[in-house]
């Protein structure tokens, strides 16, 4: 069976510091990956996805990540973070039977 | 714009009783999903559906029961069989399709009086 798992339950880092988030996944068919931001009491929004092609995908703020089928991972990175990626991030991955399988989240707290 | 609206924001349940949440999507999707968050454990999906009218259960259905009358509406019914209800409700709506990144809403926070 499918499952994701996220290293870091909470990660605090200082404004404009690098960040990883962590994410390894399992999975015996074809991958595709996401990544969702939740904000406080919101729903998820689509940070990326890897589907097929270039092992590296970028978002619009400077997120990115790579896809390792090696390492059976796909981490989040973002070069210089801000106050407002303060957040909780969820890497997910479909399933076989194609439902969404999410890992259990890593909470991103940027301190001025 | 297209989007996912669920309704309301915050509900509160007396014990014993049935509530329902409501789901709509104006983006043409086919398929609609429920989710439970609780702190800690990430999302748990309730209940899905494909097309209109079919819809199966998924790991956390007791308790909880749907339907699927029109494209664009997934209600999403909190019975008094679900003995801890208290929950963060998410919604989302996809393409069908292997790939399709699901569209969330911005969630129902359900609490017992």
């Amino acid at each position: 069976a499918q499952s994701v798992t996220q290293l870091d339950s909470q990660v605090p880092v200082f404004e404009e510091a690098p960040v990883e988030l962590r994410c390894n996944y399992s999975s015996s068919v074809s991958v595709y990956l996401f990544w969702y931001v939740q904000y406080p009491n919101q729903g998820l929004q689509l940070l990326l996805k890897y589907l097929s092609g270039s092992t590296l995908v970028e978002s619009i703020n400077g997120f990115e990540a790579e896809f390792n089928k090696s390492q059976t991972s796909f981490h989040l990175r973002k070069p210089s973070v801000h106050i407002s990626d303060t957040a909780e991030y969820f890497c997910a991955v479909i399933s076989n039977t194609g439902k969404l399988i999410f890992g259990q989240g890593t909470t991103l707290q940027v301190k001025p | 714009d297209g989007g996912i609206t669920q309704s309301p924001k915050y509900l509160f349940r007396k014990e014993g009783q049935n509530v329902t949440l409501s789901c709509e999507q104006n983006l043409n999707h086919d398929a609609m999903y429920w989710y439970r968050q609780d702190p800690g454990q990430g999302l748990r999906l309730i209940y899905y559906s494909q097309i209109v009218n079919d819809f199966q259960k998924g790991d956390i259905a007791e308790g909880y029961s749907v339907s699927r009358e029109k494209k664009e509406s997934f209600p999403l019914t909190v019975t008094s069989a679900q003995k801890n209800p208290t929950a963060f409700y998410l919604c989302a709506s996809s393409r069908t399709g292997d790939n399709q990144p699901q569209h969330f809403g911005d969630g129902t926070r359900l609490s017992i009086l």
